[in-house]
């Protein structure tokens, strides 16, 4: 089974702050992705990256930044954390090579993170 | 117009309904079709997918895509409380080496002993 962990299910920190969430899996994945999902507004996609050292940005990703140094491990960077950032994020990965192929995505439990 | 439509609910039924839950899009591009399941401060799993027109049904499960519409459904028979969750759509069309999902803002679902 494909397993998609994030560092933290819970985070607490305050505004201004410098904010790291990690996510790893362990499927040899090459895309990886990271969503916000707030009540109303459905996921919405930050970043995604499909290679190491590769990163595209999604729908919303001002405020944000992403590392890839390994193919495994996938992290959002929030520069100087805000409280509209308060937010469920969930990582999700996929393959090209994968018997669904690359258009299924499988997530982690996410991070709920409250900036104060 | 968004580009994926999906009432979010709450849809509540009580133990046994059929139960069917719609999302509708614009973009004519879109070939693969998804729905995932997630309970209560949980991630997203994936429940069904389909590729292109027509049924797939998996237990209680059924997918259905009518392109034709820009149209899918997924219908649960028999529903239980163990069914009770929210249930998001999502799509993408394949054309390079990889491909990002657009997804409906789900539909919550209560499903009552």
């Amino acid at each position: 089974d494909v397993k998609v962990t994030q560092s933290s299910r819970y985070l607490v920190k305050r505004t201004g702050e410098k904010v790291f969430l990690e996510c790893v899996q362990d499927m040899d994945h090459e895309n990886m992705f990271w969503y916000r999902q707030d009540p109303g507004l459905g996921l919405r996609l930050i970043y995604f990256s499909y290679d190491v050292k590769m990163k595209e940005k999604g729908d919303i990703p001002e405020g944000y930044s992403v590392s890839r140094e390994k193919k495994e491990r996938f992290s959002l960077i929030l520069e100087s954390a805000s409280t509209n950032q308060t937010s469920m994020y969930l990582c999700a990965s996929s393959s090209p090579h994968g018997d669904r192929g690359q258009e299924t995505q499988y997530f982690g439990p996410g991070t709920r993170l409250l900036v104060l | 117009q968004k580009e994926v439509e999906q009432d979010p609910g709450p849809l509540s039924v009580p133990e046994g309904a059929i139960v069917s839950l719609n999302c509708t899009y614009s973009n004519s591009a879109f070939q693969y079709f998804m729905w995932y399941r997630q309970y209560s401060r949980k991630g997203p799993e994936l429940l069904m997918y389909t590729y292109s027109s027509g049924n797939k049904e998996d237990g209680r499960f059924t997918a259905q895509v009518d392109k034709s519409s820009k149209y899918i459904s997924l219908f649960i028979r028999d529903s239980q409380p163990s069914d009770s969750a929210t249930y998001l759509c999502a799509m993408t069309n394949v054309d390079s080496g990889y491909s990002t999902l657009t997804f409906g803002k789900g539909t919550m679902l209560l499903v009552s002993p």
